[in-house]
């Protein structure tokens, strides 16, 4: 069965730090591959996505994924982070019967410091 | 860009009443919708598939008489929640395919539902 682990629950990181999230994929196939931000109460955005093609993915506000098949990982990076960065981030997967159905991880809470 | 609208934001209504979540695409046409459920602290759960013109594909372990979907139209799918009890408390959120290219959705902003 296909699922997504995001083992870190919270981070926190300072201004201007760089950032990575971690994300694994359990998924038979190629998979569809997505990070969702979620700020409180408000639904998600769409950061970026891994179809098929360059294993770096570029996203916006400057976060891009790189896609890992041998480690089963598809990581969300930012060089520089900045406030308003602070959300809960969510790696998804495609399910195998509809890419548009996604199998959701639990999540990582962003803290920045100032 | 794709916009799809949830109404409404936050809702609290009475146990033992029901509820219904509308979920609009505003710019596109969405034959399919999801329907998904956020406990607090807690990831999204697809609870339903959501098929203009057809009836709703349940995910294992949603009771597909007290959530109730219809998709009538090819830019509005609703949510109906009925005989709400406490448990049923959640954020729903719901997507659409269709507008962001392959194999992405959007999604609407949620709607809080607090039943006391």
């Amino acid at each position: 069965a296909q699922s997504v682990t995001q083992p870190d629950i919270h981070i926190t990181v300072s201004e201007g730090a760089s950032l990575e999230l971690r994300c694994n994929y359990s998924y038979g196939a190629t998979p569809y591959l997505f990070w969702y931000v979620q700020s409180p109460g408000q639904g998600l955005q769409l950061l970026l996505k891994y179809f098929s093609g360059d294993t770096l993915v570029q996203g916006i506000k400057g976060f891009e994924a790189e896609f890992k098949r041998s480690q089963s990982s598809f990581n969300l990076r930012k060089p520089s982070v900045h406030w308003s960065d602070a959300a809960e981030y969510f790696c998804a997967v495609g399910a195998q019967d509809s890419s548009y159905k996604l199998i959701f991880g639990s999540g990582t809470r962003l803290l920045v410091r100032p | 860009g794709a916009v799809v609208s949830q109404h409404p934001s936050r809702v609290i209504c009475k146990s033992g009443t029901s509820v219904k979540i509308e979920c609009r695409s505003l710019d596109f046409q969405a034959t399919t919708m999801f329907w998904y459920r956020q406990f607090p602290k807690k990831s999204l759960m697809l609870m339903a598939t959501s098929n203009e013109g057809s009836k709703a594909t349940y995910e294992q372990g949603v009771e597909k008489d007290k959530f109730l979907i219809n998709h009538a139209s090819l830019t509005l799918s609703t949510l109906t929640v009925t005989s709400a009890h406490p448990e049923d408390s959640s954020f729903y959120i719901c997507s659409a395919k269709g507008a962001g290219g392959r194999g992405s959705c959007t999604f609407g902003s949620g709607t809080r539902l607090t039943v006391v």
